[in-house]
């Protein structure tokens, strides 16, 4: 079946630096993506999502990237601070049209 | 100001026992969700409701049952424990499609012996 997947298992970043998360998924019709914060001990948190018909969607320190003709979605966090350190998972939606597949998730150690 | 709230947090089953992992959210959501996340797997789709009164299988299925007992709460039940599903749970849900973002509950550390 088609997965969403992740190509960093870990990433470690000094605190400051920027930090850049991947994510490749496999499903062409997929028509949105979202990005989750998952810390130790605590459920999934929203960050930031983006539509198929964006390249590209800031937040607050975050830029989310697409580019459907490879496929690939990233995530990236701009001055990256101890609190970033967490288990961040991409998404997209399922054929279904409601449920959501998660990838497996990247861990991103700050380190001062 | 609650979200989506998970009871218990934490149990230890015997193999065999069965038990219900409740769910409810209190922010008007139509759909709501289950999903088990073991290590290195990710979060994996049980069931999800799209809207009170129907449900319908996610990912992983199996030894599992799901309840939408009105709009505000989504039961979980495993009629006969096995190891296997040793996990941690997650509730969650969404105003309608998941194209809305999913608010998550803070999760259920289930244990299998």
């Amino acid at each position: 079946g088609e997965s969403v997947g992740l190509h960093l298992p870990t990433l470690s970043v000094q605190e400051g630096d920027n930090s850049i998360i991947n994510c490749a998924y496999s499903n062409s019709a997929s028509d949105y993506f979202i990005w989750y914060k998952q810390e130790s001990g605590k459920g999934p948190q929203f960050i930031i999502d983006i539509r198929s018909n964006m390249d590209k969607r800031q937040g607050q320190r975050v830029t989310v990237l697409l580019n459907k003709t490879v496929k690939h979605l990233s995530l990236q966090i701009a001055a990256t601070q101890p609190g970033d350190s967490a288990v961040y998972f991409c998404a997209e939606t399922s054929n279904s049209g409601y449920a959501l597949n998660f990838g497996k998730g990247t861990s991103l150690l700050v380190t001062p | 100001n609650a979200g989506v709230t998970q009871t218990p947090k934490f149990q230890v089953l015997k193999t065999g026992q069965s038990m219900t992992l409740q769910c409810a959210q209190d922010m008007n959501h139509n759909s709501m969700y289950w999903y088990r996340q073991d290590p290195g797997m990710g979060l994996r789709l049980i069931y999800y409701s799209a809207s009170e009164g129907t449900t319908d299988k996610g990912e992983v299925p199996n030894g599992y049952n799901v309840s939408r007992l009105n709009k505000r709460e989504f039961s979980l039940r495993l009629e006969s424990a096995a190891p296997s599903q040793t996990s941690v749970y997650f509730c969650a849900s969404s105003a309608s499609t998941g194209k809305e973002g999913y608010t998550f509950g803070s999760g259920t550390r289930l244990t299998v012996v």
